[in-house]
């Protein structure tokens, strides 16, 4: 059962206004990701650490920012929304690198974020 | 560029028939592979997954089968059932990196 949680749900918001999306994961996982997906489109890495003080983008230009200060914590931040931000961005997590099959990503249920 | 393509959008079946969802990549250094189902108002949840020396994994009424030469992958669902109907995505990893396909909507009939 994963445990990672997203909040809030769903955000209706202004232009202009600064935003935080949470994601917590309860799992102790290093690796956590953020994904901006539209509808009917591909999940785009948007954002992705390492650990504790580790960030990196990822291959979809975003202009969110994220912090990794606590392992179980890692919020993104919109510092100007625009209508362009309009989307949904699900939170994931899982344990540090691995392949075979091994590094399974666990989803929290996301935001659906609408910019007017 | 998209490096991991699910070309049909949707997919409607009867219940108890076999659902085909298919796959495919253009990266030759993915070396796993998964599949995640999706509800609405839900996130991604992890189904089955299958490593690049396997080219077939099963799980209850779920296998994976990969076809390497072909960079092509497919899950099977039998005997389809009405709570299988979501959104699936498939997607590719290796080297830290992964990618996602726009996910297939199935629908099984009653």
């Amino acid at each position: 059962e994963a445990d990672i949680y997203q909040t809030p749900r769903y955000l209706v918001i202004g232009t202009g206004k600064k935003i935080t999306l949470e994601c917590s994961q309860t799992m102790g996982h290093d690796k956590m990701y953020w994904y901006q997906q539209d509808p009917g489109m591909e999940l785009h890495l948007i954002h992705y650490s390492y650990g504790v003080n580790s960030t990196e983008k990822g291959d979809l230009s975003s202009e969110s920012t994220v912090s990794r200060i606590r392992t179980e914590h890692f919020p993104l931040t919109l510092e100007s929304a625009r209508p362009s931000h309009t989307s949904q961005y699900l939170c994931a997590s899982s344990e540090f690198g691995g392949t075979g099959g091994k590094n399974i990503q666990y989803f929290g249920a996301g935001t659906r974020l609408s910019v007017l | 560029d998209q490096q991991v393509k699910q070309n049909s959008p949707s997919l409607s079946v009867q219940e108890g028939r076999i659902s085909i969802l298919n796959c495919d990549y253009t990266n030759s250094m993915f070396d796993y592979f998964l599949w995640y189902k999706k509800y609405p108002a839900e996130g991604p949840t992890f189904l089955i997954s299958i490593s690049s020396i396997k080219d077939k994994n099963e799980d209850g009424r779920f296998t994976v089968f990969l076809n390497k030469s072909a960079k092509h992958l497919s899950l099977h669902i039998v005997p389809s059932q009405p709570g299988d109907s979501a959104v699936y995505f498939c997607a590719a990893g290796g080297n830290n990196d992964m990618r996602f396909g726009a996910g297939t909507r199935l629908t099984v009939k009653p």
